[in-house]
């Protein structure tokens, strides 16, 4: 039973460019979140999917969107990359009935990084 | 405001020594609470996850207090480890949101 995946592990950008990360949740999970983690801080929360439609958003700016397919993978996608971007994003999967986040699994993480 | 603040920022213990985790909330209202060890680079891994009527939970040498009347929580790590140097991350789940402390950094010295 596959755990949440996250590609890639790592990714280096310049200021302006685009970027795509990309999750898959844990077997059985339908829900996704996305989180942001600078250096040496906790995770901000950025948007949560569901039913392939974004159903919370945390105080990022539109620059972040997000898509949710069909089999419940994400992505991620951060245009106009600035400096203050860089940082440890991170893919959590839940179901959507576990209101509590009881079975709330994260991935691994992909660390971008922006120059 | 929702806070989750954690101390210390930063912890160095020699292997086979306990510790003791802090975590204080102003997280209203609240669901449960729960620990996360995160290795640098690595996504968070949850040790325990406590309801309002718990007031300790054990996982292995890792045992997690909390007192709901003073929103206060603690994890105590025993006979460390050298792989227990990691941040552990206090998560106060709350009307469907998870709001993260910034972690303390635990560092396990032979």
């Amino acid at each position: 039973d596959a755990g949440v995946t996250q590609s890639p592990t790592h990714l280096i950008k310049t200021r302006g460019q685009q970027v795509t990360l990309r999750c898959s949740p844990k077997s059985g999970h339908d829900t996704v979140s996305w989180y942001q983690q600078a250096l040496g801080q906790g995770p901000q929360f950025i948007f949560q999917y569901y039913e392939e439609e974004e159903r919370q958003r945390g105080n990022f700016p539109d620059r972040f969107s997000g898509h949710q397919f069909p089999n419940y993978s994400s992505e991620l996608n951060v245009n106009a990359l600035l400096l203050g971007d860089s940082a440890l994003y991170l893919c959590a999967s839940s179901l959507e009935g576990d209101r509590g986040f009881y079975e709330q699994y994260f991935g691994p993480g992909t660390r971008l990084t922006v120059t | 405001k929702n806070q989750v603040e954690q101390s210390p920022q930063s912890l160095i213990i020699l292997e086979g020594k306990n510790c003791t985790l802090q975590c204080n909330y102003t997280v209203s209202p609240f669901s449960n609470l729960r620990w996360y060890k995160q290795d640098t680079g690595r996504g968070p891994v949850s040790l325990t996850i406590m309801t309002f009527s718990e007031n300790t939970k054990s996982n292995g040498r890792y045992t997690a207090t909390l007192d709901a009347d003073t929103k206060q929580s603690s994890l105590h790590i025993t006979a460390s480890q050298l792989s227990d140097s990691a941040s552990y991350i206090c998560v106060i789940g709350s009307q469907g949101n998870l709001i993260f402390g910034k972690g303390t950094k635990l560092s396990v010295k032979p």
